[in-house]
């Protein structure tokens, strides 16, 4: 089954405490990417990637860093969480960059930091 | 740069009453465009998608939307409204061509439905 896999799903965790939001894809997609979900925002591009080993910023880069060190797998990392941060995290992918392509999402993580 | 507005941030219906969100974009050219559904707690569902020809395009549980280019539109409509179909709605932007805008959905802020009984 095609899938794109977040975890963890829900987390509370404190400000400035490093954490990473793993993000998995079993379709063998060049194009992985994260957003997030804020009231009244809609969803927002974070980071993107066309492929293993190359990334680049999106809409609101701010405070993350990603890394591709394999096809599969699109970490989201955040160094230092600060409470502007707390939101809901999804991650995609779809076959190439482009938007013809179906896009998968993941179930979405749930993050708020304290 | 592309952009999506949902003029309505929160509408309620009736059970049984027709539907129809608004959605309007801003885009050099043809977009590919998008309506997502979000149930509370859930991950997104495509209800559906305009890439090409006809367009007034059919979706899933019953949804159908019109691309207008004169109006950059793209409306979701629905004929008859279900309780279940209470969720926040989403439209979204995709650009045909390369550059910086390759390969990222731009949302809209989102529609919140209720539905009364």
């Amino acid at each position: 089954e095609a899938q794109v896999t977040q975890n963890p799903r829900y987390l509370i965790t404190v400000t400035g405490k490093k954490l990473t939001v793993t993000c998995s894809q079993n379709m063998n997609h060049e194009y992985m990417s994260w957003y997030r979900q804020d009231p009244g925002l809609g969803l927002r591009q974070i980071y993107y990637s066309m492929n293993v080993e190359v990334t680049d910023k999106g809409d609101v880069p701010e405070g993350y860093k990603v890394s591709r060190k394999e096809k599969r797998n699109f970490p989201l990392i955040l160094e230092s969480p600060s409470p502007n941060q707390t939101s809901l995290y999804f991650c995609a992918s779809s076959l190439t960059g482009s938007s013809g392509n179906t896009i998968y999402f993941g179930e979405g993580s749930w993050l708020t930091v304290v | 740069a592309q952009s999506v507005t949902q003029p309505d941030i929160h509408i309620t219906v009736s059970e049984g009453a027709s539907l129809e969100l608004r959605c309007n974009y801003s885009y050099g050219a043809t977009p590919y465009l998008f309506w997502y559904v979000q149930s509370p707690g859930q991950g997104l569902q495509l209800l559906l998608k305009y890439f090409s020809g006809d367009t007034l395009v059919q979706g899933i549980k019953g949804f159908e939307a019109e691309f207008k280019r004169s109006q950059s539109s793209f409306n979701l409509r629905k004929p008859s409204v279900h309780w279940s179909d209470a969720a926040e709605y989403f439209c979204a932007v995709g650009a045909r061509s390369g550059g910086t805008s390759y390969g990222k959905l731009t949302f809209g802020q989102g529609t919140i439905l209720t539905v009364h009984p």
